[in-house]
């Protein structure tokens, strides 16, 4: 089951420019987690989320958490080119009474210098 | 310290012969993930380990996947026989725990079945 939904699918702007990117998920979460992913190379974890938090911040990252909407968003900040990467968003969800990590399809974000 | 560490990074062979991916999870912890990325599915879980032990293998899409673990330090993935529809970019992770713990990828095996 596809859990998180990354909203838009692809983003450009322009260097120094803010990019926000939202997940949607359907059932409740004990904590989200947000994941770059550069070209070629495997997912690299930024950033969790507890389902009782409601903002957190890394550096130049800023997520939100809203439980009532099932909503997730995570901002950067000043952007960098070496921001340019898929980003996805991971809910915890139980299947047929099983834990798992559920990804979205990601945000492809790209930085134009 | 060395993360995950995955081989080949890539791999290309014809339909019909045995595929092996191998797998190192960073030392300590507990639990390995096999994940396969796709354009149209995006990353799917195949299976996961605890302490060795396969927990949930749901995720393996056929009787021609199987995964092992024999030791803490190493786990495989292997598809025989392999298909073209198999072609994807295939991901170990590893994590001290599952739930409210961060996963830590290797970049990733990019196989290609002709």
């Amino acid at each position: 089951s596809q859990q998180g939904e990354e909203d838009p699918q692809a983003l450009s702007i322009q260097e120094g420019e803010n990019a926000t990117m939202n997940c949607s998920y359907k059932t409740s979460i004990n904590n989200l987690q947000w994941y770059r992913q550069n070209s070629g190379r495997g997912l690299v974890h930024l950033i969790l989320i507890r389902s009782n938090e409601r903002e957190k911040h890394s550096g130049r990252l800023r997520v939100t958490l809203d439980t009532s909407k099932k909503s997730s968003s995570l901002l950067i900040t000043a952007s960098r080119a070496a921001d340019t990467a898929s980003y996805f968003c991971a809910t915890d969800e139980v299947i047929q009474g099983a834990q798992k990590l559920v990804f979205g399809q990601g945000t492809r974000l790209t930085i134009n210098p | 310290d060395a993360g995950v560490i995955q081989s080949p990074r890539h791999e290309v062979t014809e339909m019909g012969q045995e595929v092996t991916l191998r797998c190192k999870p960073i030392s300590g912890h507990d639990y390995l993930f096999w994940y396969r990325q796709t354009m149209m599915r995006g990353l799917e879980l195949l299976i996961y380990f605890n302490n060795n032990v396969p927990i949930d293998d749901s995720g393996m899409p056929e009787d021609r996947f199987s995964a092992k673990m024999p030791n803490a330090s190493f786990s495989t993935l292997k598809i025989q026989p392999s298909e073209p529809r198999d072609s994807a970019v295939y991901f170990c992770a590893s994590s001290l725990r599952y739930g409210g713990q961060p996963q830590h990828f290797g970049d990733g095996t990019r196989l290609s079945i002709l």
